[in-house]
């Protein structure tokens, strides 16, 4: 689904770098989604924004900062990471809450 | 609480044999379900969801999975697997009233096909 982008791509940073991800779908869509995808693990949801107001919040810490300025963008900023937040994020949106969700590719982030 | 189960973190299946990787899931009421597949390096894309209605669900890329809610299953099959099918599937579960967009996933199953 080439609807939803992310940007970058890839990521490195140190503990003490500021960084944002982008995120942007051409769907038309309402719902936007931050997920975190680690090695040997689930794929966590992380937030929900619906008609640009956060829903969900899955007890993510203080140093992931979303912000959804409109339906069609979705930023994830970082601050302070630690090596343990290294992992794919991952964007994706739906027409409304409880439809299928698209996902974009992805930014694999390594915090060094 | 809400769990989704895929008991085989690796598969391996020759070209042109069936393919069916197995989920349970965990939840009271009446689930949406979903399967989404991932190859290397790239996001998740939607192969099939089951909300309602018909217990057999057709998918693309000639994949189906049918929904069994005695066995709390939603096990995909496809009858012939193709060697472009090597990646990595994931099974999803959403509260089918809940409007919140919560999906559950399970850890995922590799795909590996031997020529």
């Amino acid at each position: 689904e080439t609807g939803v982008t992310q940007t970058p791509r890839h990521l490195v940073m140190g503990m003490t770098n500021k960084k944002s991800l982008k995120c942007e779908q051409h769907l038309g869509h309402n719902a936007m989604y931050w997920y975190k995808q680690s090695a040997k693990k689930p794929l966590e949801l992380m937030f929900v924004y619906n008609f640009k107001e956060q829903t969900e919040n899955n007890s993510v810490p203080s140093r992931f900062s979303p912000e959804c300025p409109n339906s069609s963008h979705l930023f994830l900023h970082l601050h302070t990471l630690q090596p343990e937040d290294s992992a794919l994020y991952l964007c994706a949106s739906s027409l409304e809450r409880k439809e299928t969700q698209y996902f974009g590719p992805g930014t694999r982030l390594l915090v060094l | 609480a809400q769990s989704v189960t895929q008991p085989d973190i690796h598969i391996t299946v020759s070209e042109g044999a069936s393919l069916e990787l197995r989920c349970n899931y965990s939840y009271g009421a009446t689930p949406y379900l979903f399967w989404y597949v991932q190859s290397p390096g790239q996001g998740l894309q939607l192969l099939l969801k089951y909300f309602s209605g018909d217990t057999l669900v057709q998918g693309i890329k000639g994949f189906e999975a049918e929904f069994k809610r005695s066995q709390s299953s939603f096990n995909l099959r496809k009858p012939s697997v193709h060697w472009s099918d090597a990646a990595e599937y994931f099974c999803a579960v959403e509260h089918g009233s809940s409007n919140t967009g919560k999906l559950i996933f399970g850890q995922g199953t590799t795909l590996q096909v031997k020529p």
